[in-house]
């Protein structure tokens, strides 16, 4: 079964103070990895889509990569509204059923002004 | 354009009693998928359809049913209530059947008393 662990659970960085998420994975082959992020409340917001390892997406402030074992959110110079929970969610590959998005618990980021 | 909308936005209902939430996704979205979240944790498939075929169910009793419509709306049943049903329940829409980008709506909360 896939399995999705991040860390760590929760992170307070002071405003400017830069640093990463960690997303691991295991899955009988991975498709894709996504990155959501959640304000309280609300419905996930979709960030970036990785597919193969190696592969880099940038946003603003962050920074997803991917190797074949593990996904890093790199988040620079934050601002206080870049307070969220993250979320990293991978998908099997091609196959009947195989497109659901299997979640992690998220990482709960809080950015001190 | 509007994003993924869902009703109602919040209910509170009474244990062994039925709820029926809808989601309407993006204009010539084609999949929609349900994933429910508790509180603290990472979404939960239960279940995708696209054209109007159930393409993946999740984890989840027979308690939970869903359909899609012509128009590609779509509601989540949910039969003999439990407290244990009382979570975040999500709607997410995708222009292609594998959810390459996954837009979620802003969710139900429901709560079982």
């Amino acid at each position: 079964e896939d399995q999705v662990t991040q860390s760590p659970e929760a992170l307070r960085l002071q405003e400017g103070e830069s640093s990463s998420l960690n997303c691991s994975y295991t899955v009988s082959g991975l498709r894709g990895l996504f990155w959501y992020r959640q304000d309280p409340g609300k419905g996930p917001e979709f960030l970036f889509t990785l597919y193969s390892a190696g592969e880099e997406k940038e946003k603003e402030r962050l920074k997803a990569t991917l190797t074949k074992k593990e996904s890093f959110l790199h988040i620079t110079a934050p601002k206080p509204e870049d307070s969220a929970t993250y979320l990293c969610a991978v998908q099997a590959p091609w196959g009947f059923g195989n497109e659901k998005l299997t979640f992690g618990t998220g990482t709960r980021l809080t950015i001190i002004p | 354009d509007a994003g993924v909308t869902q009703s109602p936005t919040h209910l509170i209902k009474t244990r062994g009693q039925h709820v029926t939430l809808r989601c309407s996704p993006i204009s010539g979205h084609k999949s929609v998928s349900w994933y429910q979240q508790v509180l603290g944790q990472g979404p939960q498939f239960i279940f995708q359809y696209y054209e109007k075929e159930e393409r993946g169910r999740g984890n989840f009793p027979d308690r939970f049913s869903a359909r899609q419509f012509p128009n590609y709306s779509s509601e989540l049943n949910v039969n003999a209530l439990l407290l244990g049903d009382s979570a975040l329940y999500l709607c997410a829409s995708s222009a292609d059947r594998m959810n390459t980008e996954a837009f979620f709506g802003q969710g139900t909360r429901l709560t079982v008393v």
